[in-house]
């Protein structure tokens, strides 16, 4: 059973489109996270929700837009796509105190 | 400042050899969490190992440990009994604060095992 599913795996599209990641988590975690890594492999987190609740938004252009329609989803839209967008976009849950963050196994956004 | 500093970008280690991955770390916050995460080339992140800011013994999981020293603001990652397998991107993590906060990650150290 995958602990955090994100889809698409691969998305290839032009400048200009919007586009949507979707995430689940069947850990039964209350927090869930947006994290983006660049080409140099730099990983650093975008969004944070806490029992669909907006925790942390960091910096983020607001052409990006994530949804939690509840806890177990956290979705990110992805409006006007720019060359810069390109990424590896991860989703990752947790519960609080000493758990890990599970992360999904990433979404590679390409644009074209 | 850099809150996580991994200052080897690349590490060679022969097959069966042991190997240490360096992580420095920088808060002021009492309580945190450093993690230390596995990235092969498939992509997936892969938790290894976690080590609390209070705990008093140095934590281990099968062929990794984690050496570290509070004082010196260190949390290096030793790899024993090195394989194939374990050739991968290394990312050390921390978690400032007892909650559920982000995950502020260093730079990272692509590890190659030679056989």
């Amino acid at each position: 059973d995958t602990a955090v599913s994100q889809t698409p795996k691969y998305l290839v599209t032009q400048m200009g489109n919007d586009k949507s990641i979707k995430c689940e988590q069947n850990l039964g975690h209350d927090t869930m996270y947006w994290y983006k890594q660049d080409s140099k492999k730099f990983l650093k987190i975008m969004f944070s929700y806490n029992n669909k609740e907006l925790i942390i938004n960091e910096t983020v252009p607001n052409r990006f837009s994530p949804k939690s329609p509840d806890k177990a989803h956290l979705n990110l839209h992805i409006n006007s796509l720019e060359l810069g967008d390109s990424a590896v976009y991860f989703c990752a849950s947790s519960q609080i105190g000493a758990q890990p963050q599970h992360f999904g196994d990433g979404t590679r956004l390409s644009i074209l | 400042a850099q809150k996580i500093t991994q200052t080897q970008p690349g590490m060679f280690v022969q097959e069966k050899e042991a190997v240490t991955l360096d992580c420095t770390y920088d808060t002021s916050d009492p309580s945190y969490g450093l993690f230390w995460y596995k990235q092969p080339s498939s992509g997936e992140m892969i938790f290894l190992i976690y080590q609390g800011s209070y705990d008093q013994q140095n934590a281990t999981e099968g062929r990794y440990s984690l050496n570290f020293q509070k004082a010196r603001k260190s949390a290096n990652l030793v790899i024993s009994a090195s394989q194939l397998g374990d050739s991968a991107m290394y990312f050390c993590a921390m978690r400032e604060g007892p909650g559920n906060t982000p995950l502020v990650f260093g730079k990272g150290t692509r590890l190659s095992v030679i056989a």
